[in-house]
């Protein structure tokens, strides 16, 4: 089945400093990737759209310079988390649309994101 | 997002069945997706309802009513290892975005 991996699967930063978040498609090509924020026992809320070649699309209320998105291969998405703050501290997850496969998303393992 | 809406927490015993049910905002309607998700793990694809009707695979079925904007996960001979979140997402466009529910955590008790 189709992998997608995230990178790291967990990071402590202090606050002020950036952090980066990989996802990568292992076994597919993915023209689409999407990033979701995560709080405890609530759902995924999506903040944007990645595509590959171009910019991202943000969700309403996702701020683009606070949380850079770069799609640079069919494979490859990052989320740059920039002067990270407290409130900052989640769950991401990526998920990647197979451009060989019209609907489903596969879900990367997701980053615990810890701002101190 | 969409008012999805489908319940908090189910509780059931090993070997019996679970129904959860999901509702959702019909205008714009393109499909309806289950997912589980373990506690700090990826949600892993478990069905996708486009048209109205029941889906089957295995123990898991799915159902579909697109007049009624209303959809079930129905699990089947639980196991211990059936306990998780299961979260119902709706894509609402042709770019295949999706709306989470708040997801249903079942727990399955011996």
């Amino acid at each position: 089945g189709a992998v997608v991996s995230q990178h790291p699967s967990r990071v402590i930063c202090k606050s002020g400093t950036s952090v980066k978040i990989e996802c990568r498609s292992l076994d597919f090509q993915a023209t689409t990737m999407f990033w979701y924020r995560q709080f405890p026992k609530k759902s995924l809320m999506l903040m944007a759209t990645s595509n590959e070649g171009s910019k991202a699309t943000y969700e309403q209320g996702v701020e683009k310079d606070k949380f850079l998105i770069n799609h640079a291969s069919l494979t490859l998405s990052t989320l740059t988390v920039t002067s990270a703050h407290p409130e900052d501290s989640s769950f991401y997850i990526c998920s990647a649309r197979d451009r060989n496969r019209n609907y489903e998303q596969y879900f990367g393992p997701g980053t615990r994101l810890t701002v101190t | 997002g969409q008012n999805i809406d489908q319940p908090t927490e189910m509780t059931a015993t090993e070997g019996a069945i679970v129904q959860i049910n999901c509702t959702y905002q019909t205008s714009g309607f393109n499909g309806l997706f289950w997912y589980q998700q373990h506690a700090g793990e990826a949600p892993t694809f478990l069905s996708y309802n486009v048209l109205d009707g029941l889906e089957e695979k295995g123990r898991f079925s799915s159902f579909l009513s697109r007049s009624k904007g209303y959809s079930y996960l129905l699990l089947k001979e639980l196991q211990m290892k059936d306990s998780a979140s299961y979260l119902c997402a709706v894509s609402y466009t042709n770019d295949y975005k999706l709306s989470f529910g708040a997801g249903t955590t079942v727990t399955v008790r011996a």
